[in-house]
């Protein structure tokens, strides 16, 4: 069994500061990880994913995050937020093998931009 | 890039009906979709999957009478809320993957779900 945590429920950050949205998972199987964006009453879009390759992955927005194994964790970064990037963050994982496979959610961080 | 549309977006009714949810799949083949249920500040929690052709797995607590999940076409699933309570209101979500599997799945817009 999979499972993610978001160790914090909610970021409050003023614009243009940096910003770290923190993420650890536990897995007995090598894992796919994404981070999602939810914006209100809205679906999720996908801000970036690593399923192989280099640790350090881009992904939309200017955001990215970096796969660290040995500390089974994904934190997502960015080095200067804007008021329009309010809005809840979800780390996910599935299994390692198939991208479209079942994703495990963490319970979400609420990114509060403020001016 | 790959679109899944899903309808109505917003749905005010009365206890005691039923009510659909269709997820489509618009440019690409959806063999699998899955269903997810979201409350107010809490993460997606996974209620089915579905996928084209035969019955949907339910997860642990979904009552399969009561979310009936047909998924007869490659591009759309639909989800049935029976005899709908007002705990049944929340925000349900859809996401299809396509028949390689090799990229994430789509999600849909939502679709909130209030019953009076």
């Amino acid at each position: 069994a999979q499972s993610v945590t978001q160790l914090d429920s909610q970021v409050p950050v003023f614009e243009e500061a940096p910003v770290e949205l923190r993420c650890n998972y536990s897995s007995s199987v090598s894992v796919y990880l994404f981070w999602y964006v939810q914006y209100p009453n809205q679906g999720l879009q996908l801000l970036l994913k690593y399923l192989s390759g280099s640790t350090l992955v881009k992904g939309i927005n200017g955001f990215e995050a970096e796969f660290n194994k040995s500390q089974t964790s994904f934190h997502l970064r960015k080095p200067s937020v804007h008021i329009s990037d309010t809005a809840e963050y979800f780390c996910a994982v599935s299994d390692e093998g198939n991208a479209g496979n079942m994703l495990t959610f963490g319970g979400g961080t609420r990114l509060m931009v403020k001016p | 890039g790959a679109v899944v549309s899903q309808h109505p977006s917003w749905v005010i009714c009365k206890s005691g009906t039923s009510v659909k949810i269709e997820c489509r799949s618009l440019d690409f083949q959806a063999t699998t979709m899955f269903w997810y249920r979201q409350f107010p500040k809490q993460s997606l929690m996974l209620m089915a999957t579905s996928n084209e052709g035969s019955k949907a797995t339910y997860e642990q607590g979904v009552e399969k009478d009561k979310f009936l999940i047909n998924h007869a076409s490659l591009t759309l699933s639909t989800l049935t809320v029976t005899s709908a309570h007002p705990e049944d209101s929340s925000f349900y979500i859809c996401s299809a993957r396509d028949r390689a599997g090799n990229q994430p799945q789509h999600f849909g817009d939502g679709t909130r779900l209030s019953i009076l």
